[in-house]
């Protein structure tokens, strides 16, 4: 069984360009959760849908970040314009029940703003 | 202060050698998991706990609700060991991460 698929894997850009995140995850997990990870820390919780539904955002930049989960499958994360702050590797992960059940991540997107 | 505190931050060893990882918190919670995270950033989901203890292979995670900690141990540890071990917790669909423990196991 195929896992998490993220891409792309690594994304350079310069700083106020847009740039975007992919992630299928595995077939049949209803939960998916955007995450962030700055170097030399765990990862922070940006989004969590339940099919596609949004149901906790509170910690995701509204600002510049936006997501959306059409079909409640796929998942696409956005940041528009990019900042230098925002160089981070950004995991997907979803699970089959929410989070108590256990979450597969996937690779993640290494992002470096230039 | 964090919600998840692991310890040691860093942590190397000799190849054979009993490893712990510690991970305290502050905050009542469903379920406790641990997580290996390879280079390149590949995360791999260990255990996951809400109560007693658990064992896969050389790898035992253990967990005291009361005490609001947990650990995990590497028997007989090997150079492929070597990753970054994060402690999450699962607080009602709202996870909280630990910074993570490098462990470096050398031949």
């Amino acid at each position: 069984e195929a896992g998490v698929v993220q891409s792309p894997r690594y994304k350079i850009i310069e700083k106020k360009q847009p740039v975007a995140f992919w992630c299928n995850p595995i077939s049949g997990h209803n939960t998916l959760y955007w995450y962030r990870q700055n170097l030399g820390q765990g990862p922070e919780l940006l989004i969590r849908y339940e099919n596609e539904e949004a149901v906790d955002d509170s910690q995701l930049p509204k600002d510049r970040f936006s997501a959306e989960r059409l079909k409640g499958v796929d998942s696409t994360l956005k940041i528009q314009p990019a900042e230098l702050g925002d160089s981070a590797v950004y995991l997907c992960a979803s699970s089959q029940a929410g989070a108590v059940d256990e979450q597969f991540f996937g690779p993640g997107t290494r992002l470096t703003v230039l | 202060k964090n919600e998840v505190e692991q310890s040691p931050q860093n942590l190397t060893a000799q190849e054979g050698e009993f490893i712990t990882i510690n991970c305290s918190y502050s905050v009542g919670i469903s379920a406790l998991h641990w997580l290996q995270q390879h280079p390149g950033g590949g995360i791999v989901s260990l255990f996951m706990l809400s109560s007693g203890k658990k064992k896969h292979g050389r790898l035992i995670a253990t967990i005291n609700i009361q005490e609001k900690h947990s650990s995990l141990h590497i028997t007989a540890s090997h150079p492929r060991d070597s990753a970054v071990y994060i402690c999450a917790v699962d607080r009602n669909n709202d996870m909280r991460f630990g910074a993570g423990t490098r462990l470096t196991v050398k031949p």
